[in-house]
């Protein structure tokens, strides 16, 4: 079945202990996107890659960091988080195409940072 | 640069009568746009997307929206609401290059009985 994972699915940490949430697609695609969810916000893009050892900040970066050593795989990396970083996260990945073309979304890390 | 503004923050209906979302975009370029809706607790799904081709787009699950250039405007319709469509959607807009999209706010749709 094609899709994207995200782990964990919920987590509450500490502010400034590190943390990675992974995200993994099964459809080869070579764009992938981190996305951060609030109310009254919608999705805000945090980072995009465009293919392996391509990224580069979305919207809102500031606070996080990505890699993306392997095309399946994008994962999200909170150095030092803060409670201002308590959100819901979304990976997305499409194929690199232009034009239009539909991203798919994995099922959200709920993250609560005290 | 482009950007999207869903006029409702929530919308209210009684199950079996239409729906309608509201949407409007702003954008440089000639936009590609969707909506997307999320269910409690679970991620986004793809209801249906504008490619510039037919200006009156079929998706899923009966909905359906109307592209007009004129009025800037990406409306989601449907005829008759049932229960299972409660949740929260997206119009979204592409942002000239390739893969980046702008989401609005959101609406979130409650069905009652």
């Amino acid at each position: 079945e094609a899709q994207v994972t995200q782990n964990p699915r919920y987590l509450i940490t500490v502010t400034g202990k590190k943390l990675t949430v992974t995200c993994s697609q099964n459809m080869n695609h070579e764009y992938m996107s981190w996305y951060r969810q609030d109310p009254g916000l919608g999705l805000r893009q945090i980072y995009y890659s465009m293919n392996v050892e391509v990224t580069d900040k979305g919207d809102v970066p500031e606070g996080y960091k990505v890699s993306r050593k392997e095309k399946r795989n994008f994962p999200l990396i909170l150095e030092s988080p803060s409670p201002n970083q308590t959100s819901l996260y979304f990976c997305a990945s499409s194929l690199h195409l232009a034009g239009v073309v539909e991203q798919y979304f994995g099922p959200g890390t709920r993250l609560t940072v005290t | 640069a482009q950007s999207v503004t869903q006029l409702d923050s929530h919308v209210s209906v009684s199950e079996g009568t239409p729906v309608l979302l509201r949407c409007n975009y702003s954008s440089s370029y000639s936009p590609s746009l969707f909506w997307y809706v999320q269910h409690p607790n679970k991620g986004l799904q793809l209801l249906l997307k504008y490619t510039s081709a037919a200006t009156l787009v079929k998706g899923i699950n009966g909905f359906e929206a109307e592209f007009k250039k004129s009025e800037t405007s990406f409306h989601l319709t449907k005829p008759s609401a049932h229960m299972s469509d409660a949740a929260e959607y997206f119009c979204v807009v592409s942002a000239g290059g390739y893969n980046k999209l702008i989401f609005g706010a959101g609406t979130r749709l409650a069905v009652h009985p």
